[in-house]
């Protein structure tokens, strides 16, 4: 089965650091670019983060630009957020996403990963 | 970045009727578009990529139509199942971005 399976989450205080994972199974990983979008409760979704299926090219949004970091293992077929000075406004859902390779859109989801920063 | 802008926000609707959200961008897009589904406590499920081809599985009666700066998603008989929110996004630009949702429910 084709799947991205995320992990991580958690409650964190204002200013701390957090590492997401992405898990991938049931497909060729390292052909793949993977992405990232959050969702804050009752919000919609933000698109975050993008990493080429090399690792070679990565973008951010510009709310997260220099505070996260997106990397990727295609050994352990894995995708990594790294979050730093975190802020309440990051708050969410974060989401990692496949871009198929016929579609090129994001075609596979994981289910989902819940960050709370709060004091 | 490019903005997306989705109307209505909300729409109420009844089985059987025909739906239309819309989606504009704030620059020409092609047809980079593509439209997620949503229902509550679930990850986005795509329908529509390259503003009108539909994605595997999805039912024919969702179509999306449009290219450069407007587009369109349709729903052809909503279905007790459709009620959800749904999402527009462009993958033009190296950003990528999403509309603000349009939610659907029962009239």
């Amino acid at each position: 089965e084709v799947q991205l399976v995320e992990s991580g989450g958690g409650l964190v205080q204002p200013g701390g650091s957090l590492r997401l994972s992405c898990e991938a199974s049931g497909f060729a990983f390292s052909s793949y670019w993977i992405h990232w979008v959050r969702q804050a409760p009752g919000k919609g979704l933000v698109w975050v983060s993008r990493i080429k299926s090399d690792g070679t090219t990565t973008d951010y949004a510009d709310s997260v630009k220099g505070r996260f970091t997106i990397s990727r293992d295609n050994a352990k077929n894995t995708v990594f957020l790294e979050m730093n000075n975190l802020r309440a406004e990051d708050t969410a859902v974060y989401y990692c996403a496949r871009v198929g390779g016929r579609t090129y859109a994001l075609d596979i989801w994981g289910q989902g990963t819940m960050l709370t920063v709060s004091s | 970045d490019i903005q997306m802008t989705q109307s209505p926000s909300s729409l109420s609707a009844s089985v059987g009727d025909r739906v239309t959200i819309t989606c504009r961008a704030s620059q020409s897009i092609s047809s980079y578009l593509n439209w997620f589904q949503q229902k509550p406590g679930k990850a986005p499920k795509l329908l529509i990529y390259g503003a009108s081809d539909l994605q595997s599985g999805v039912p024919l009666r969702f179509s999306g139509s449009g290219s450069g700066t407007d587009f369109t998603l349709t729903i052809n008989g909503l279905q007790p199942e459709d009620f959800a929110t749904y999402y527009c996004q462009q993958s033009y630009s190296t950003l990528w971005t999403f509309g603000q949702g349009t939610k659907v429910d029962l009239k």
